[in-house]
């Protein structure tokens, strides 16, 4: 079965301090990998994937197939990276723009 | 580029009523997904269409359905409505490639009352 599980609802850290919010995927193939936002009064919007290998606003997310995790980095977190964030993974069976995804980690940044 | 766009913004609906959403895409995505979006479920994937045609669908009874239009605009509907239908649907548009960046609506929040 496809799933997405992101063990965290809440992830409360200090500005400046290093973030990981967590993501583990179930899924027979090669899944593609996505981070999407959601700043407060804001649509959804995609952060990062992980065919892109980038680092958008300071965020990196590197796809482990061994540990079948595609966990969301930064270094120091800002206050303005407050959101709610998404995992979410699209695949060849799954067929086309189906995205499957996690429950979600409300990150909190706190001066 | 204008964005997303989903009509009405919100709606309030009785037990046993029937409901249409409207979406209309970033102009040149052909692409459509609809999404549920509860506190209890999350994110859902409700259908996707393409070119008029469902080519995608989810775990979804028969009273959700959908179409799109030849200008790639998308309606879902919701017939007999439950107390458990009440959540916040969006839409998103992409590209027709597929796995492209989907692009989401602000949503239609559906009570029903």
């Amino acid at each position: 079965a496809q799933r997405v599980t992101q063990p965290e609802k809440l992830l409360s850290v200090f500005k400046g301090a290093p973030v990981e919010l967590k993501c583990n995927y179930s899924y027979s193939g090669s899944p593609e990998l996505f981070w999407y936002v959601q700043y407060s009064r804001q649509r959804l919007q995609l952060l990062l994937r992980h065919i892109s290998r980038e680092s958008i606003k300071g965020f990196t997310a590197d796809l482990n197939k061994g540990e079948t995790s595609f966990h969301l980095k930064k270094p120091f977190a800002q206050e303005e990276d407050s959101a709610m964030y998404y995992c979410a993974l699209s695949g060849h069976s799954g067929g086309y723009n189906k995205l499957i995804f996690g429950a979600g980690t409300r990150l909190a940044v706190h001066p | 580029k204008a964005g997303v766009t989903q009509t009405p913004r919100y709606l309030i609906k009785t037990r046993g009523q029937q409901v249409t959403l409207s979406c209309s895409p970033i102009s040149g995505h052909r692409s459509v997904s609809w999404y549920q979006q509860t506190p209890g479920q999350g994110l859902q994937f409700l259908f996707e269409y393409f070119s008029e045609t469902q080519r995608n669908k989810g775990n979804f009874p028969g009273r959700f359905s959908g179409r799109q239009f030849s200008n790639s605009r998308s309606e879902m509907n919701v017939s007999t409505l439950e107390l458990g239908d009440s959540a916040l649907y969006l839409c998103a548009s992409s590209r027709p490639a597929q796995n492209n960046e989907q692009f989401f609506g602000p949503g239609t929040r559906l009570t029903v009352l």
